[in-house]
């Protein structure tokens, strides 16, 4: 397994347009997440998967936002009808949660403009 | 609530050491974690603490207090490839629920 990925790794789009993006897991991994990252800020969190359920939502995650996992292993998450204000790094990572907590690990990160 | 501050900028010289301080303050805590983000890639995981007291890995070291919510990265022997912006972590709540970020301090080492 080569770690987290994410496509596509960046994305210009205009104002006003949907774009969905990818991220598979490390593959024995339960939990994903998203987080988006702006110049000079650490990751914010967005949302988060155990197997296939949605088990946490940001208040950061506004109604054009959504996330799936079907199956339990990759996610999507689109962005509906995207604002100037939607640019950022996307990232996703991965962690095997058994009861106690492990590092989570990060894939590349989707970089969206909208313009 | 859920906080976790450290300093924005730090900066060095090669072959010196240097602390990276994170305070924090969350609804449980479950551990903190210290990442390294070199600019435009994903944040690399550097260290997990989960008890009081030093962890040690290498070049990098990490403290915890847990009575007082207080982290600190050391880093020894600097070179300029360690550069970069260092992020603290904690999850949110007993379950672990989420990776909360602190902002992340960007570390500049210098010749």
């Amino acid at each position: 397994d080569t770690g987290v990925s994410q496509d596509p790794r960046h994305k210009i789009t205009k104002r006003g347009q949907n774009v969905t993006f990818r991220c598979d897991p490390i593959s024995e991994h339960n939990r994903l997440y998203w987080y988006r990252q702006t110049l000079g800020q650490g990751p914010e969190f967005l949302t988060y998967f155990q197997n296939e359920a949605q088990l946490e939502k940001s208040r950061l995650l506004s109604d054009r936002f959504s996330a799936e996992r079907p199956k339990g292993s990759f996610s999507t998450l689109e962005i509906q009808r995207t604002e100037q204000g939607d640019s950022a790094m996307y990232l996703c990572a991965s962690s095997n949660y058994r009861g106690g907590n492990t590092e989570a690990f990060f894939g590349q990160g989707t970089r969206l403009t909208v313009v | 609530g859920q906080n976790i501050d450290q300093p924005t900028e730090m900066t060095a010289t090669e072959g010196a050491i240097v602390q990276i301080n994170c305070t924090y303050q969350t609804s449980g805590f479950n551990g903190l974690f210290w990442y390294q983000q070199h600019a435009g890639e994903a944040p690399t995981f550097l260290s997990y603490n989960v008890l009081d007291g030093l962890e040690e890995k290498g070049r990098f070291s990490s403290f915890l207090s847990r009575s007082k919510g207080y982290s600190y990265l050391l880093l020894k022997e600097l070179q300029m490839k360690d550069s970069a912006s260092y992020l603290c972590a904690a999850w949110g709540n007993q379950a672990g629920t989420a990776l909360i970020f602190g902002k992340g301090t960007t570390l500049s080492v210098s010749s």
